[in-house]
């Protein structure tokens, strides 16, 4: 079962490139990573999924490198309502994804003015 | 996209009673949903997974007869929570699984519980 690590709490300002990193040491073969932002009173939303190398959609870019220990999500020039936590994940889609499913404390990012 | 409803989305009940809540993917097939329990200001803690037609599986330390779970079709769970404390007093939180292999969770927007 990966655990992840990440920074607690993290500011920037609006406009600027946010990048937080994840470590997952004890990824395995069939692990992916999976980040999803939580807004206070909300379900977690996804954002962004990889197994390798870099992916990028509408609204984030994930870096994982070759050994796959960390990962980097970056959110291109944040505005005010970017300010939530976001949660890394690893776990193997096919088996019971669930339970490999394990919320760490995720990262707070607060985006000030 | 695939949506996942909760209802109700808050209620507040009198300590003792039981609270029942509503778990429904509203255009897809989930034959997978997951129930979680996030305290204030903590991470969401996987409490059972439900699988339609068959026993959900709980977490270790989540009394399965305090905290049933009903997955009776494929587009609905529940969860209600027998003779509610105080302690009680949580978010909840459902996600859904499409069927197959590759297929992410879709989070339910939540229901605040008050036990008072």
């Amino acid at each position: 079962l990966a655990k992840t690590t990440q920074p607690i709490s993290m500011d920037s300002y609006e406009g600027q490139e946010v990048n937080i990193t994840c470590s997952h040491n004890n990824i395995a073969t069939n692990d992916y990573i999976t980040w999803y932002q939580q807004f206070p009173s909300q379900g977690p939303r996804f954002i962004i999924q990889g197994y390798k190398t870099k992916v990028t959609n509408e609204v984030a870019s994930l870096f994982i490198p070759a050994d796959r220990k960390s990962s980097t999500l970056s959110l291109p020039r944040v505005s005010l309502s970017d300010t939530a936590v976001y949660y890394c994940l690893v776990g193997d889609k096919r088996d019971n994804y669930g339970q490999n499913f394990v919320f760490g404390p995720g990262t707070r990012l607060s985006v000030l003015p | 996209g695939a949506v996942v409803s909760q209802h109700p989305s808050w209620v507040i009940c009198k300590s003792g009673t039981s609270v029942k809540i509503e778990c429904r993917s509203l255009d897809f097939q989930a034959t997978t949903m997951f129930w979680y329990r996030q305290f204030p200001k903590q991470s969401l803690m996987l409490m059972a997974t439900s699988n339609e037609g068959s026993k959900a599986t709980y977490e270790q330390g989540v009394e399965k007869d305090k905290f049933l779970i009903n997955h009776a079709s494929l587009t609905l769970s529940t969860l209600t929570v027998t003779s509610a404390h105080p302690e009680d007093s949580s978010f909840y939180i459902c996600s859904a699984r499409l069927a197959g292999e590759d297929n992410e969770q879709f989070f339910g927007p939540g229901t605040r519980l008050t036990v008072l």
